[in-house]
């Protein structure tokens, strides 16, 4: 049974750092890309991260480039988001999703597998 | 302001069929993949279509999705309560380089 778990949110002030964790289990997590997809209280979805399987290519969305930073260790099946100059705009439930794809990730791949996302409140 | 767009919100009685749609552009459903999900109230998403019309195992064929051009549907028959969710569509956009999806559609069955 795939299961992705998050861990590490909490209460943050304004300009300072959290560490997001995802520990992967129930299917190779080398194989896949993995992803960070966010939604503040009451709002929609939004990507946040994307990680290919090796690490090579990561991309952000435009709101947390140069702030936040997506990596996996494939050897202990995980995956973190660090993230820093928080605002208080990046208040949300953060989610670790799997993502999947039928051809390449660039022709449209998928979210197929999602944790119980963890929340983060920045905060004075 | 999210790149795709989608109704707030949509009602039907049980029973009844419901459409919802997403519209984007040439950089991403013109040209890509897309997928929809819906969100339980207060559980992550679940995926339910990919690939414009897949249905992943588990999920039944009263839901149904469909692409032309720069929209896509998401279609559901045989409404039931439990079905009361907020639904999204998503895709890669090739010009952003980014995942978007839409703004969420709230369906109620009345």
């Amino acid at each position: 049974e795939v299961q992705l778990v998050e861990s590490g949110g909490g209460l943050v002030q304004p300009g300072g750092s959290l560490r997001l964790s995802c520990a992967a289990s129930g299917f190779t997590f080398r194989s896949y890309w993995m992803s960070w997809v966010r939604q503040a209280p009451g709002k929609g979805l939004e990507w946040v991260a994307n990680i290919k399987q090796d690490g090579s290519e990561k991309y952000y969305v435009d709101s947390v480039k140069g702030r936040f930073t997506i990596s996996r260790d494939n050897a202990k099946d995980s995956l973190s988001l660090q993230m820093h100059s928080l605002r208080a705009e990046d208040t949300a439930v953060y989610y670790c999703a799997r993502a999947e794809y039928t051809s390449t990730w660039y022709d449209g791949g998928y979210f197929d597998y999602w944790g119980q996302g963890t929340l983060v409140t920045v905060s004075s | 302001q999210s790149v795709l767009t989608q109704p707030p919100s949509v009602s039907a009685a049980p029973g009844q069929k419901v459409t919802i749609s997403c519209s984007g552009s040439s950089s991403n459903i013109g040209n890509n993949y897309i997928s929809w999900y819906q969100q339980l109230p207060g559980t992550a998403p679940k995926l339910l279509i990919y690939d414009n019309n897949k249905r992943p195992s588990g999920i039944p064929d009263r839901f149904s999705g469909s692409k032309s051009g720069m929209s896509a549907t998401l279609g559901i028959t045989g409404l039931q309560t439990g079905d009361e969710a907020d639904y999204y569509c998503g895709t890669w956009d090739s010009s952003l380089s980014a995942v978007v999806f839409g703004g969420g559609t709230k369906l109620t069955v009345l």
